[in-house]
């Protein structure tokens, strides 16, 4: 079975630019997950849907971040501008909560912002 | 507020020497305690969930025990390939996220 499908896999930018960052979950996932991981804050939370609707955006760190789900098998993460503290690697989860809370982390994308 | 606390953050051990790693953990009606096992470069691999005091789950030479307050991964004669981050993460309530703690890095040397 395929697992949660993330691109790219490395992104480097420059300051200013938007960058686009997709994930693809594992077929029949209800729920889908963004998070960052740095060495400093450790894996956070940006925001996660249920059934494609935003539930909790209250870890994304302020407007320049976004987050959309048109349908259930695809979700982006806008970051606009981008700005070189944004650099980090960002996962995308996926969980099938009618049974259980477990979640499948994709292989990541690496952020590099200068 | 959930909280994740994991020691040591970092393990050295000898091939074969057994040993435990630590989480520490406060939330409002647990509903669920994770292990994670993170390799370089890749993304958080699941490993187990435990939901209730007293339970145990095993796979190879992994375990892992729940208390009300924490939950322990024994690692049993590891083996070089058990180097990795292994992550704990809980949830409570209503909620369906998972808060993380800092994970604890794993070497064992051959």
């Amino acid at each position: 079975d395929a697992g949660v499908i993330q691109s790219p896999r490395h992104e480097v930018t420059e300051m200013g630019q938007e960058v686009t960052l997709r994930c693809k979950p594992i077929s029949g996932h209800n729920s889908l997950f963004w998070y960052r991981q740095t060495m400093m804050r450790g894996l956070e939370l940006l925001i996660y849907f249920n059934n494609n609707v935003p539930i909790d955006d209250s870890g994304m760190p302020e407007d320049r971040f976004s987050a959309k789900m048109p349908n259930a098998s695809f979700s982006t993460l806008k970051i606009q501008p981008s700005e070189p503290r944004d650099s980090a690697v960002y996962f995308c989860a996926s969980s099938d909560t009618n049974r259980g809370m477990e979640q499948y982390f994709g292989p990541g994308t690496r952020l590099t912002v200068t | 507020e959930d909280q994740v606390t994991q020691s040591p953050e970092a393990l050295r051990l000898q091939e074969g020497e057994s040993s435990s790693l630590n989480c520490s953990y406060t939330v409002s009606g647990l509903r669920g305690l994770f292990w994670y096992r993170q390799d370089p470069g890749k993304g958080p691999e699941f490993l187990f969930t435990l939901y209730s005091a007293g339970e145990e789950k095993e796979k190879e030479r992994l375990k892992a025990t729940l208390t009300k307050k924490e939950s322990f991964l024994h690692i049993t004669a590891p083996k070089p390939e058990d180097s990795a981050t292994y992550l704990c993460a809980v949830t409570g309530g209503s909620a369906r996220q998972l808060t993380f703690g800092s994970g604890t890095q794993l070497t064992v040397l051959p």
